[in-house]
């Protein structure tokens, strides 16, 4: 198993410049998670998705932010226009419990996202 | 509102003492779910352990134990006879228990030093 794959694993954009943030989530999960963690405010959730639909975004800071999962193993995080505030580590996870009651809860390696 | 406290914002430790992180958590739900992850210097996130509030049995796993205490809501992790490889910030964390979907809720952290 592969884990949960992010990329790009750094990113530097110019203010004003659009950002898009991909995660790819371990096959079979079927929650997955965005996550922003900053000096300031720490790890905080963003919005999150079950079997590929928006379950709660009420953690996405402003219309900058759009998040969408087209496909279940897919998913993006876009910021439009980006802005140097948004400079941050982007996490995505993905998340199953499955019959037998067995608990997955696994994030990606991160996006370290600088925008200037 | 959910809240995890890390009170202990660094520690540092000489090689082979042993090191208790705190956590404090508060929440009204009676279903919940604690986690302790690490993140060493490398930024990922590494998972620790999930212990359901209806579980207050202490948990060791190797130098690693976790005492869990739901009368004084808290969730400390001890790590006995330290290594310089520990040295990372460790993370607690407290889940809202939705179905089988848990957006966590993190503490600050704690960034721990162990030095040889």
């Amino acid at each position: 198993d592969a884990g949960v794959i992010q990329s790009p694993r750094h990113e530097v954009t110019e203010m004003g410049q659009e950002v898009t943030l991909r995660c790819k989530p371990i096959s079979g999960h079927d929650y997955l998670f965005w996550y922003r963690q900053t000096m300031m405010r720490g790890l905080e959730l963003l919005i999150y998705f079950n079997n590929n639909v928006p379950i709660d975004d009420s953690g996405m800071p402003e219309d900058r932010f759009s998040a969408k999962m087209p496909n279940a193993s897919f998913s993006t995080l876009k910021i439009q226009p980006s802005e140097p505030r948004d400079s941050a580590v982007y996490f995505c996870a993905s998340s199953t419990l499955n019959r037998q009651g067995r608990y997955g809860y696994t994030f990606g390696s991160g996006t370290r996202l600088t925008v200037v | 509102a959910q809240k995890v406290t890390q009170a202990q914002t660094e520690i540092s430790v000489v090689e082979k003492e042993d090191v208790t992180l705190d956590c404090v958590y508060e929440t009204r739900d009676t279903t919940y779910y604690l986690f302790w992850y690490k993140q060493p210097p490398s930024g990922e996130l590494v998972f620790l352990i999930r212990r359901n509030s209806f579980d207050e049995q202490n948990e060791i796993s190797g130098r690693y134990s976790w005492n869990f205490q739901k009368s004084t809501s808290s969730f400390n992790f001890t790590i006995t006879a330290s290594q310089v490889v520990d040295s990372a910030v460790y993370f607690c964390a407290l889940s809202e228990h939705q179905g089988g979907s848990e957006k966590l809720v993190f503490g600050k952290g704690t960034k721990l030093t162990v030095n040889p």
